[in-house]
């Protein structure tokens, strides 16, 4: 079954809004979540490191104003895309593992943003 | 700088065996993963090797030489359904991952 599960699928917001995706681990405590980024043909991109109780650790380039992340349990995770424009339209996906090596991936979240 | 070199595509018939190479010039080496991901859709899982030598998981293996910086994903049996990319990634000293961009298989029938 499902180690990780992923919240929305799909969502299309408009331009200037907020977009709440939510992250659970199912089957363990996760002290850390990843959350990556995928534009169309492209290799997956480490936008953040999630740790519970923590600060987010974010990639160079990721603006944390903009792409905030919130891990308060041990089981979930979210990212809030705020204020979104059409460049934001992307596959956001999170993954959880053990320590620092992320195993299982959740389904991912489409954002279309109008 | 890290690098990962995979084939950017490959083609095989149904049925025959496919073997997808990866390279890696890393910070330090805590293991070599492989994933398979579908159009749309998250990656999967397929193997995680840090020893050298060969993992055997059903129809996939995984190889891996540290020495050599290399790694090979091998099908065996392919079915239409394996069609996908597959993604290489290797955990560096610091347990960031680096990722390949990734090949993209098609199968043919």
């Amino acid at each position: 079954g499902a180690v990780v599960s992923q919240h929305p699928s799909w969502v299309i917001c408009k331009s200037g809004t907020s977009v709440k995706i939510e992250c659970r681990s199912l089957d363990f405590q996760a002290t850390t979540m990843f959350w990556y980024r995928q534009f169309p043909k492209q290799s997956l991109m480490l936008m953040a490191t999630s740790n519970e109780g923590s600060k987010a650790t974010y990639e160079q380039g990721v603006e944390k104003d903009k792409f905030l992340i919130n891990h308060a349990s041990l089981t979930l995770s979210t990212l809030t895309v705020t204020s979104a424009h059409p460049e934001d339209s992307s596959f956001y996906i999170c993954s959880v593992g053990t320590e620092n090596s992320p195993l299982h991936f959740g389904n991912g979240t489409r954002l279309t943003v109008t | 700088g890290q690098n990962i070199d995979q084939p950017t595509e490959m083609t095989a018939t149904e049925g025959a065996i496919v073997q997808i190479n990866c390279t890696y010039q890393t910070s330090g080496f805590n293991g070599l993963f492989w994933y398979q991901q579908h159009a749309g859709e998250a990656p999967t899982f397929l193997s995680y090797n840090v020893l050298d030598g060969l993992e055997e998981k059903g129809r996939f293996s995984s190889f891996l030489s540290r020495s050599k910086g290399y790694s090979y994903l091998l099908l065996k049996e392919l079915q239409m359904k394996d069609s996908a990319s597959y993604l290489c990634a290797v955990l560096d000293s610091n347990y960031q991952l680096i990722w390949g961009a990734g090949t993209k298989l098609i199968i043919k029938p």
